[in-house]
């Protein structure tokens, strides 16, 4: 079964700071994995995806993020943080075939953005 | 093209009653996936639908059910309610017969259970 670890329950940067936030997972094939965020009230926006090829992947709102398959992780990245990234996310891993439409996520992380 | 939608937004029951949870995929959408989500337990698959029939299912007890209808609109019940059932449920839309593998999530239903 999957499972997917997010060991940084709550992150706090300085606007203007650049960021990474930790993803590890735990499939026994190639996964695939996503990147969300969530705002306070609000469903979850997916930010970016990874399935195969480039093990970098680029996102919405200036994200990226980077597959490596040896250290089974794919952190989320950004260069220079938003007042407006402030909000929970949540990394999470699917599996093909049966599964298809099942999601396993992470316990999240909650980033805390300070002016 | 319009979002995913779920109705109600928010609810309240009391413990024994039954609900009901509606969400409206996004158009061309043939699958629908539910998950709960909790500040203790985190997001959990609860099931998903394509094309009227369950394909995958969570670990939910059986009073946690579901069905879709043809035109891919889905709705999911709760029998008994508990008071560990108030969560916010999500509802993710997304195309498994085209091969796509994003999930599109609504806004959500806040389910408070007293």
């Amino acid at each position: 079964a999957q499972s997917v670890t997010q060991p940084d329950i709550h992150i706090t940067v300085s606007e203007g700071a650049s960021l990474e936030l930790r993803c590890n997972y735990s499939y026994g094939a190639t996964p695939y994995l996503f990147w969300y965020v969530q705002s306070p009230g609000q469903g979850l926006q997916l930010l970016l995806k990874y399935f195969s090829g480039d093990t970098l992947v680029q996102g919405i709102k200036g994200f990226e993020a980077e597959f490596k398959r040896s250290q089974s992780s794919f952190n989320l990245r950004k260069p220079s943080v938003h007042w407006s990234d402030a909000a929970e996310y949540f990394c999470a891993v699917g599996a093909g075939g049966t599964s298809y439409g099942k999601l396993t996520f992470g316990q999240g992380t909650i980033l805390t953005v300070h002016p | 093209k319009a979002g995913v939608t779920q109705t109600p937004r928010y609810l309240i029951k009391t413990r024994g009653q039954q609900v009901t949870l509606s969400c409206s995929p996004i158009s061309g959408h043939r699958s629908v996936s539910w998950y709960q989500q909790t500040p203790g337990q985190g997001l959990q698959f609860l099931f998903e639908y394509f094309s009227e029939t369950q394909r995958n299912k969570g670990n939910f007890p059986g009073r946690f059910s579901g069905r879709q209808f043809s035109n891919s609109r889905s709705e999911m019940n709760v029998s008994t309610l508990e008071l560990g059932d108030s969560a916010l449920y999500l509802c993710a839309s997304h195309s498994r017969d085209r091969g796509f593998y994003e999930q599109y999530f609504g806004p959500g239903t806040r389910l408070t259970v007293t």
